[in-house]
């Protein structure tokens, strides 16, 4: 298994640019995440899922959209960029909400907004 | 809402120390407690998870203990090295929801 995958690893944006970020795992987990980590801080959950077609906002989830239309994918989207979302993006997976399943993480998107 | 705090922020020893790192939380009512190990500039390698009815977890020289009731965790590290150098987090799962919050973070550093 390759686990969960994140692509781009490094990307830089312009002020009111879009851009999608990928996230792909292949564990067949239910639970997908996304979070935003700022320098020498801890995550902070932007959007999840719990299955396909079901999302839902975490704790910073302005000036972000996600969709899960398969079970594997959960692609995040920036619309209008901004030099606030200038962070490292980790997408994260579990197989199902309970006490007993722990989170697998992604490399990281490292994104700069100039 | 659920808060979790790491104290403290960063931790310097020397390398063969025994040392504990931790972690509280606000509200005791999670479902587990997972520590993950990030090196810089690099995703989060899960270490150790805690279910809400266990009071450990021990993998080789990490030894996780979990105290619902206090709102407490802590990482012992025995027979510390240079390669356990990295920033240490933890994270709860709490009962509202499927969310998970991570604590800031310690960053470990061991001297030779």
């Amino acid at each position: 298994n390759a686990g969960v995958t994140q692509t781009p690893k490094f990307r830089i944006l312009k002020i009111g640019q879009s851009m999608t970020l990928q996230c792909a795992q292949d564990m067949n987990h239910n639970y997908m995440y996304w979070y935003r980590q700022d320098p020498g801080m801890g995550l902070k959950l932007i959007y999840y899922s719990v299955g396909a077609g079901i999302t839902d906002k975490g704790e910073v989830p302005n000036g972000y959209n996600v969709s899960r239309s398969t079970t594997e994918d959960f692609p995040l989207r920036l619309e209008l960029a901004a030099p606030s979302q200038t962070s490292v993006y980790f997408c994260a997976s579990s197989l199902r909400h309970n006490t007993y399943n722990e989170q697998f993480f992604g490399p990281g998107t490292r994104l700069t907004v100039l | 809402k659920q808060e979790v705090t790491q104290i403290p922020a960063a931790l310097s020893v020397p390398e063969g120390e025994n040392l504990v790192l931790n972690c509280s939380f606000t509200d005791s009512a999670i479902y587990n407690l997972q520590w993950f190990r990030q090196d810089p500039g690099k995703g989060l390698t899960s270490l150790l998870l805690i279910q809400s009815s266990q009071r450990e977890q021990t993998s080789g020289r990490l030894n996780a203990s979990l105290d619902k009731s206090s709102g407490r965790s802590t990482l012992y590290i025995a027979a510390s090295q240079p390669g356990d150098s990295a920033t240490y987090l933890c994270a709860v799962r709490d009962s509202s929801a499927s969310k998970i919050i991570f604590g800031s973070g310690t960053r470990l550093s061991i001297r030779p």
